[in-house]
């Protein structure tokens, strides 16, 4: 069955600190993993996209990594800043279709 | 300029009424997507259309009925509301060749008294 689950669920950091995100996917054929940021009342804004071929991609203070072999991926958040409280999502698209499969999410808080 | 645009962005209605949510993307995409997203902030995927054409209906009542008039257009009517229906329905759209970004909408609240 493919599915994405990320972890944690939820989580509380302070303004500057870093924090890390997990994804574990169990989709296949796979095309391409994204992490998305959806602020509350607004829609998912894409963060990143990573091939296959491709172990790390950065935009700015997020930083994610892929490992195809062991089917994980992580989004770092590099000097947390309040506008960073959202949810991250992750999701992965199976090759040669529409499907894109969505992880449920993780909570960021970010206190001053 | 708003590049996927659903309106309204809010709407209250009774049990058992019928109501219509319009989604538009000046992007030019080919494919466009309306997706659901419950009380846990789960985004589940409803229907696709590429170019006018269905090509993905997920387990979805029959109460839910798409409509592409082109392929900037794709519109949401649901008949016979349910309590259950309450939630934030995205439409997304994306372009299939190349990388196939995936760009939602601000959302439209559903909520079913």
């Amino acid at each position: 069955k493919n599915q994405v689950e990320q972890s944690p669920q939820s989580l509380i950091i302070l303004e500057g600190k870093n924090c890390t995100l997990q994804c574990n996917y169990t989709v296949s054929p796979f095309s391409n993993l994204r992490w998305y940021k959806q602020d509350t009342g607004r829609g998912p804004v894409s963060l990143t996209i990573m091939t296959f071929s491709e172990n790390t991609k950065s935009n700015g203070r997020y930083t994610a990594t892929l490992d195809a072999d062991t089917k994980q991926s992580s989004l770092h958040i590099t000097a947390s800043q309040l506008s960073d409280s959202a949810s991250y999502i992750c999701v992965v698209v199976l090759s040669g279709t529409y499907k894109y499969i969505f992880g449920t999410g993780t909570r960021l808080k970010v206190l001053a | 300029d708003t590049a996927v645009s659903q309106t309204p962005k809010y709407l209250v209605t009774q049990m058992g009424n019928d109501k219509s949510i319009k989604c538009e993307q000046n992007l030019g995409h080919d494919t466009m997507y309306w997706y659901k997203q419950d009380s846990k902030k789960f985004l589940k995927i409803m229907f696709s259309y590429n170019n006018k054409e269905l090509i993905i209906n997920e387990t979805v009542p029959n109460r839910f009925s798409p409509k592409s008039p082109d392929k900037a257009h794709l519109n949401l009517h649901i008949n016979s509301l349910e309590l259950g229906d309450s939630a934030v329905y995205f439409c997304a759209s994306s372009q299939t060749r190349g990388a196939g970004e995936l760009f939602f909408g601000e959302g439209s609240r559903l909520t079913v008294l």
